[in-house]
């Protein structure tokens, strides 16, 4: 079975570039979670999504983040206008129907570096 | 306040032995899950091990097992006879509730370094 699908793999733009970030969640996967890695913050859950409806976004930073799930094999991860501070990995994670026992599987991120 | 310590910033093993992760978590939660995730240098996050807050039993997995203390919430991860590809940073993560989702809260972590 395919895993979760990131793109880009990498990205490198310049500060006030709009970025797009995009997953592909496993099939038949009903939740959706958009983390940030940095050096300093670790593991921070941006936003999570259940049967593409938006659960709880309140670790999205600031206005300058959105995200959205138009249907359930695919989402996105818009920063607009982009700063430097944003550079990071972004991961993209699925799980399944609403069980304690369910991990998430990760997509391999999207390293971020805003000049 | 954190919900998951982890206080072993980094950690070095010699080849073949074991070693212990440490992972403590708050929680007022009956129901809980806890998961152990590797992170190699390459990058993806790869599950390793899950443990219920009603198991019983320690769970194990190949080499890893956890030693799950609830009384003292601790659910530490053990790797027996550690391997050169188990360096990688180490996350102790955790769900609370049951009836309805919640989202997972994932600690520091932990760097293991395995010498030859």
């Amino acid at each position: 079975d395919a895993g979760v699908i990131q793109s880009p793999r990498h990205e490198v733009t310049e500060m006030g570039q709009e970025v797009t970030l995009r997953c592909k969640p496993i099939s038949g996967h009903d939740y959706l979670f958009w983390y940030r890695q940095t050096m300093m913050r670790g593991l921070e859950l941006l936003i999570y999504f259940n049967n593409n409806v938006p659960i709880d976004d309140s670790g999205m930073p600031e206005d300058r983040f959105s995200a959205k799930m138009p249907n359930a094999s695919f989402s996105t991860l818009k920063i607009q206008p982009s700063e430097p501070r944003d550079s990071a990995v972004y991961f993209c994670a699925s799980s399944p129907r609403d069980r304690i026992d369910q991990p998430q599987h990760f997509g391999d991120g999207t390293r971020l570096s805003i000049l | 306040a954190q919900k998951i310590t982890q206080t072993q910033p980094g950690m070095f093993v010699q080849e073949k032995e074991a070693v212990t992760l440490d992972c403590t978590y708050d929680t007022s939660d009956q129901s809980y899950g806890l998961f152990w995730y590797k992170q190699p240098s390459s990058g993806e996050m790869i599950f390793l091990i899950y443990q219920g807050s009603y198991d019983e039993q320690n769970a194990t997995e190949g080499r890893y097992s956890l030693n799950f203390q609830k009384a003292r919430k601790s659910a530490n991860l053990v790797i027996s006879a550690s391997q050169l590809g188990d360096s990688a940073m180490y996350f102790c993560a955790m769900r609370e509730g049951w009836a309805s989702y919640d989202k997972v809260i994932f600690g520091p972590g932990t760097s293991l370094s395995v010498i030859p």
